[in-house]
């Protein structure tokens, strides 16, 4: 299966803590994106990084991707209790014209 | 500018019946995309529609089928509904398809199949 794994699957941390989620993928990448769902809505997109990029920032968003372990991690600094979601991760893989979600990682921000 | 609108948001099927939902994309997007999101498979890619042809096809039965009209809305439908059809079906709309950018996702219609 092409789908990404993220980790870990639940994370829980506290107001102003740093969390990070890590992806893992299988096949060669155009690009790499993140994305965010609160519970039972839809996704809302939050950066892309493309293969040829190691490292991307958005406000309080932090990617890094790195195409040898075929692998990304996204940090969210100075989290806050309205960052609770889930958060995917996608890829473009090359040749398949689809992006394909990982299996998520639920953030819990308690106040 | 309106972003995507799925209808219905709810719906309640029986085993057996067929159902088809809707989704309009954001102006100008000529790209459609249906995922299928279960607790239990996660986020299934479907099918995408571009300019009213389908672009690429995920490993779902026949049951599932869709079309793209010339205004860029879309429509899929599931016939011979199944208990595992019940998920929340997300429509999503881009510019120019999926290999480009970001995809911009409706609020999803929740099917539940008795």
């Amino acid at each position: 299966s092409q789908q990404g794994e993220e980790d870990p699957q639940a994370l829980s941390i506290q107001e102003g803590e740093n969390a990070t989620m890590n992806c893992s993928y299988k096949t060669s990448i155009n690009n790499l994106q993140w994305y965010r769902q609160n519970s039972g809505r839809g996704l809302v997109h939050l950066i892309l990084i493309r293969s040829n990029e190691r490292e991307k920032h958005s406000g309080r968003l932090r990617v890094t991707l790195d195409t040898s372990k075929k692998s990304s991690s996204l940090l969210i600094t100075a989290s806050r209790a309205a960052d609770t979601a889930s958060y995917f991760c996608a890829t473009d893989a090359i040749g398949f014209q689809k992006l394909v979600f990982g299996t998520g990682t639920r953030l819990l921000v308690s106040p | 500018k309106a972003g995507v609108t799925q209808t219905p948001r709810y719906l309640i099927k029986t085993r057996g019946q067929q159902v088809t939902l809707s989704c309009s994309p954001i102006s100008g997007h000529r790209s459609v995309s249906w995922y299928q999101q279960t607790p239990g498979q996660g986020l299934q890619f479907l099918f995408e529609y571009f300019s009213e042809t389908q672009r690429n096809k995920g490993n779902f039965p026949g049951r599932f089928s869709g079309r793209q009209f010339s205004n860029s809305r879309s429509e899929m439908n599931v016939s011979t509904l199944e208990l595992g059809d019940s998920a929340l079906y997300l429509c999503a709309s881009s510019l120019t398809g999926q290999d480009t950018g970001e995809l911009f996702f409706g609020e999803g219609s929740r099917l539940t199949v008795l």
